[in-house]
């Protein structure tokens, strides 16, 4: 089935310590973003790529870095694990990063990631 | 600033109809969105609008006016399975998502 695979599903992590969350998709978009999603917010956007080999900050970038090697994968990596970075994080894609009509996003199941 | 508003929590009966409004204030505007999020899953792609009217998809119509900041997404003939959070996400001058928080949708029978 096409889609978005992200991984880990759940993650218990102590304070200090690196993280890297994968994301996987099948469906040869150009676009891929991160999201967060915390209660009573909107999905906030973390980083983007446009392209494979090009990446973008978006609204909520700090403690957060993310790498674009080919089109189909596109990792999230917290260099330094804070409480603060609890949250549920969502990676998307589309066929189109924008310039004219709908970009539609397609989401993974999402990544629940605790910091301790 | 740029802001989504729409209600954070309605509750409807099974069988009934339920509007969820949404109201924006963003730099530019390139089209609104409405996803729904069922507990502990993705978010998933409901309706587009960019020009002002109604589009009907099914039991679903979402409703736009441009002039006024305004959308409404109108659920008909309501059913258990509908209860879920409806996001609201308006693609702004720089084709970027800004998101409303979401209205969580409860059905009774």
């Amino acid at each position: 089935i096409a889609g978005i695979t992200q991984a880990p599903t759940s993650q218990i992590l102590a304070a200090g310590r690196r993280m890297t969350l994968r994301c996987t998709q099948d469906m040869r978009h150009n676009a891929m973003y991160w999201y967060r999603q915390d209660l009573g917010l909107g999905l906030r956007l973390i980083h983007y790529s446009n392209t494979a080999g090009t990446t973008g900050k978006g609204e909520v970038p700090d403690g957060y870095s993310v790498s674009r090697a080919n089109t189909d994968d596109f990792p999230l990596t917290l260099a330094s694990a804070v409480p603060s970075q609890t949250s549920v994080y969502f990676c998307a894609s589309s066929d189109s990063a924008g310039g004219s009509g709908a970009n539609v996003l397609t989401f993974g199941a999402g990544s629940r990631l605790t910091v301790l | 600033g740029q802001n989504i508003d729409q209600p954070t929590e309605m509750t409807a009966t099974e069988g009934a109809i339920v509007q969820i409004n949404c109201t924006y204030q963003t730099s530019g505007f390139n089209g609104l969105f409405w996803y729904q999020q069922h507990a502990g899953e993705a978010p998933t792609f409901l309706s587009y609008n960019v020009l002002d009217g109604l589009e009907e998809k099914g039991r679903f119509s979402s409703f736009l006016s441009r002039s006024k900041g305004y959308s409404y997404l109108l659920l008909k003939e309501l059913q258990m399975k509908d209860s879920a959070s409806y996001l609201c996400a308006v693609q702004d001058s720089n084709y970027q998502l800004i998101w409303g928080a979401g209205t969580k949708l409860i059905i009774k029978p």
